[in-house]
């Protein structure tokens, strides 16, 4: 079945540097989504991309759609404590299906 | 905001016990989702249903069943718990949108860590 394979599985930096994760896939979606879970919780929502080439920003986060529409990226700038956590992205195929990474799990080094 | 709820967030049980895990949503969302996660493997989809009284089998069914008698309720079911049934379980709702451009993404719950001994 279709896959989506996110990387890095795991990143430490140090508070206050930026950070970059992405997705990518041998399939085309039609919607690219960013989740965060924090440690016990349910993942919530961050960004939706609708469109090839969309650029997206919600706060510190920037995320865009790849143009070839397999790919996704997800930047956090200047990170917090609280960014800590997992990062998932997900992608809508043509069926209509939902399919998950595996997830980015943040820690912030003091 | 949409807001989506499970019954318990920490539940313990004994193999072989029957197991019900309710998860509620409050925007008339058609669509609701059973996953579990768990270490290395991330989300992985047990059933969906896109109306009341309709499921479908996600990607491993196997041991579980799933109940959707009204709109607003999903209900998945461990008939006979087992110890490789201790995870984190997931529920998800989201719109029906019909087209070319839907837009279906999933809002989850806080989840219920669930442990059978």
């Amino acid at each position: 079945g279709q896959q989506l394979n996110q990387s890095p599985q795991s990143m430490f930096i140090q508070e206050g540097e930026d950070v970059s994760m992405n997705c990518t896939s041998s399939s085309i979606f039609n919607t690219w989504l960013w989740y965060k879970q924090d440690p016990g919780e349910g993942p919530v929502l961050l960004i939706a991309l609708y469109k090839a080439g969309e650029l997206t920003s919600n706060g510190r986060l920037t995320a865009q759609f790849g143009i070839t529409r397999k790919d996704s990226f997800l930047n956090i700038s200047a990170s917090i404590p609280s960014d800590v956590g997992i990062y998932f992205c997900a992608g809508q195929n043509r069926d209509d299906k939902i399919i998950f990474g595996k997830g980015t799990r943040l820690h912030i080094l003091p | 905001d949409v807001k989506v709820t499970q019954s318990s967030r920490y539940l313990v049980k004994r193999t072989g016990e029957k197991v019900f895990l309710e998860c509620v949503q409050d925007m008339d969302h058609e669509n609701m989702f059973w996953y579990r996660q768990d270490p290395g493997l991330g989300l992985r989809l047990i059933y969906f249903s896109y109306d009341v009284k309709m499921k479908e089998k996600g990607d491993i069914p196997e041991g579980y069943s799933v109940s959707r008698e009204k709109k607003e309720r999903f209900s998945l079911i461990l008939e006979s718990a087992s110890t490789n049934q201790t995870s984190m379980y997931l529920c998800a709702s989201s719109l029906m949108e019909l087209g070319a451009f839907t837009h279906n993404e999933q809002f989850f719950g806080p989840g219920t860590r669930l442990t059978v001994l």
